[in-house]
């Protein structure tokens, strides 16, 4: 069975950092792209980051770049978000996903107050 | 940045037939646009319906499919179930960024 669990999320003030970690087991993690989406209270979804499948080439979203890295480790199967300089609209529940396999996380809640 | 467009809500009577739609601000959705769809109920993680217009997953029930349609992905519903009554996103790809539709909050009733 897929599986992806995300860890690392928290309250934290503005302008402070959070490392999310997510943990792959069941599929070839090291053969998909992976993804970083996030979901906002009662909004719809949004992508964050991707990160192709040995870890060379990456991607962000406008709202995030120069402020989060997404980088991955297939050696231990786990996808990473370094998230620095954040602000209060980075509040969101933060969902790992393999997009392609179709497996999604339960999502870490990451609070910046 | 390009903007995906969806129907901010549908509703669809048990057991009949309804077309979801996903449009881009840049033009038609071609197929190397690679639509996704989605569906998430309250309180739960996303789940992957549709890749690549068309595909289903092993989990993806009969009743769904999805299609290029008129410049836009789309997914059709046929023989809509109570279960089905969720959210729907697509996903699209231009030049290697991803972006999100609004959703479309589908009501069966």
């Amino acid at each position: 069975e897929m599986q992806l669990v995300e860890s690392g999320g928290g309250l934290v003030q503005p302008g402070g950092s959070l490392g999310l970690s997510c943990a792959a087991s069941g599929f070839s993690f090291s053969g998909h792209w992976m993804y970083w989406v996030r979901q906002a209270p009662g909004k719809g979804l949004v992508w964050v980051a991707k990160i192709n499948s040995d870890g060379t080439s990456t991607q962000y979203a406008d709202s995030v770049k120069g402020r989060f890295t997404i980088s991955r480790d297939n050696a231990k199967n786990t996808l990473y978000l370094q998230m620095n300089s954040l602000r209060v609209d980075d509040t969101a529940l933060y969902y790992c996903a393999g997009v392609r396999p179709g497996c999604w996380g339960q999502g870490t809640l990451v609070t910046v107050s | 940045q390009a903007v995906v467009t969806q129907e901010p809500s549908l509703t669809v009577s048990p057991g009949g037939t309804v077309t979801l739609t996903c449009g881009f601000s840049t033009g038609a959705v071609a197929s190397g646009h690679l639509p996704f769809w989605f569906q998430q109920k309250p309180g739960q993680a996303p789940r992957t319906l549709i890749y690549d217009a068309n595909n289903k997953y092993s989990w993806t029930p009969a009743r769904f499919s999805g299609s290029l349609l008129g410049g836009k992905a789309a997914l059709t519903l046929s023989g809509a179930q109570p279960e089905d009554e969720a959210e729907y996103y697509c996903l699209l790809f231009n030049g290697g960024i991803a972006v999100f539709g609004g959703g479309t909050q589908l009501t069966v009733l």
